[in-house]
């Protein structure tokens, strides 16, 4: 059964670098036909795609966030990771990861998700 | 950027009833829309995909239905422990999005 595990700090200062890790366990973060996938929800909010990466590096970005994101896979260690680059208050959220499918050339549904990591930004 | 409007915003029921959830899209998605339960403190689960299809494990009690632009989620009998939010989600086209959810509060 395919889980995944989060990690990361809760905390990060205004200007910095957020930077989260999921590590995928159940299957292998190699196969062709999944991407791997970042959803944010502010507190008491609604969801927001980040954006997903598969495992020769090919990436979809939320255009609204696109410039200041970087998702990256490591196979060895079975993992994807997420860089966003100068936070503010408004990236305060709890940040899942989870696996997105691709059924015939498109992808199919977040599932299963990550724990998730409230990630806070204040110095 | 395809925008998903979800209503009612909150829907107070008791146990037993039925609850119906709507999500409509801004511009068709043929099936592609699926249905998310999120329970307080949990990351959200896949209840049903590409419009009414359901999950693996997920009760027969919900069911979903419709396509194109106007899409509903049916929760025959409420359970305790359908009181959640729901989402809708949608892969017709990038980015993708997700409505702003329905909270099916004990009335």
């Amino acid at each position: 059964q395919l889980q995944l595990q989060q990690s990361g700090p809760g905390l990060v200062k205004p200007s910095e670098t957020l930077s989260l890790t999921c590590t995928v366990s159940g299957a292998s973060i190699s196969r062709s036909d999944y991407y791997w996938a970042w959803i944010r929800q502010p507190p008491g909010k609604g969801l927001e795609w980040i954006g997903n990466i598969n495992y020769s590096g090919n990436t979809y970005y939320s255009p609204s966030l696109q410039s200041r994101v970087t998702t990256s896979v490591d196979t060895s260690k079975n993992q994807f990771s997420l860089k966003m680059s100068s936070v503010t208050a408004a990236d305060t959220a709890v940040y899942y990861c989870a696996r997105l499918p691709v059924v015939a050339g498109r992808v199919n549904w977040f599932d299963p998700w990550g724990q998730g990591t409230l990630v806070t930004v204040s110095s | 950027e395809i925008v998903l409007t979800q209503s009612p915003a909150t829907l107070s029921l008791s146990p037993g009833e039925r609850a119906t959830l709507s999500c409509r899209a801004s511009q068709s998605l043929s099936s592609y829309l699926a249905w998310y339960q999120q329970k307080p403190g949990q990351a959200p689960r896949l209840l049903i995909y590409d419009a009414s299809n359901r999950a693996t494990g997920i009760p027969a009690r919900f069911s979903g239905s419709g396509s194109g632009t106007d899409f509903t989620l049916t929760i025959s009998s409420l359970e305790p422990e359908d009181f959640a939010v729901y989402f809708c989600q949608q892969r017709s086209d990038w980015p993708l999005t997700f409505g702003g959810g329905t909270k099916v509060e004990i009335k």
